[in-house]
């Protein structure tokens, strides 16, 4: 069984947009929900996390919203630019991962 | 800060041999791990570290050996590697546990041919 699933698989969004991604996940037990973004060639990198014991963490233009009962999260990306074209993979404690969303910002 | 440096960057292999894929942290991290990615699969765990001398199995441990003698050290030892293995591999380290930011080196595209 997936433990995390992901949508949707590709994203197209105009510059100025919002962007959101979706996740779901299996086991309550986990504890630490980060979301990484990766850009062609290069390694992940932690773009903002959050723990269950809160419902929304917001940094800069991302946000992160939490629901405990539905075992679901999201990543919102305000003000969409064309430099957050990437890949973006949503995590339950780093052992579980989403199969990934591929962003577009359109200019 | 180098942070975590993977070597190979890339590598060819034959059906059959046998390679090391290097990984080191200088950040002093406690707890490393070893993912592959795959199209269309995201990341996969393969094996994790918790401290020098103490590793454990992932997702898809099949294949794959690990060892970790000193805190900065994790390589991942493929034995008889197989086209399955044809992916792109991760290392990463995080200060503590599964649950807190992993940082991850730039990557190793392996290819088995």
């Amino acid at each position: 069984q997936q433990q995390v699933k992901q949508s949707p698989q590709s994203l197209i969004v105009q510059k100025g947009g919002i962007s959101i991604i979706n996740c779901a996940y299996e086991n309550t037990a986990f504890d630490y929900f980060p979301w990484y973004q990766q850009f062609p060639g290069k390694g992940p990198a932690l773009l903002i996390a959050i723990r269950p014991d809160v419902s929304e963490k917001k940094e800069g233009r991302f946000t992160i919203s939490f629901n405990k009962s539905a075992k679901q999260f999201s990543l919102h990306i305000m003000d969409s630019q064309p430099g957050d074209s990437a890949t973006y993979f949503c995590g339950a404690n780093n052992l579980f991962f989403g199969t990934g969303t591929r962003l577009t910002v359109i200019p | 800060n180098a942070g975590v440096t993977q070597t190979p960057k890339f590598q060819v292999l034959k059906t059959g041999q046998s390679m090391t894929l290097q990984c080191a942290q200088d950040m002093n991290h406690e707890y490393m791990s070893w993912y592959r990615q795959d199209p269309g699969m995201g990341l996969r765990l393969i094996h994790y570290s918790v401290g020098a001398g103490i590793t454990d199995q992932g997702e898809v441990p099949n294949g794959y050996n690990v060892s970790r003698s000193t805190t900065e050290d994790f390589p991942l030892r493929l034995l008889s590697a197989a086209p399955s293995q044809t992916s792109v591999y991760f290392c990463a380290s995080s200060y503590s546990k599964e649950n807190t930011e992993a940082f991850f080196g730039q990557g190793t595209r392996l290819t088995v041919v």
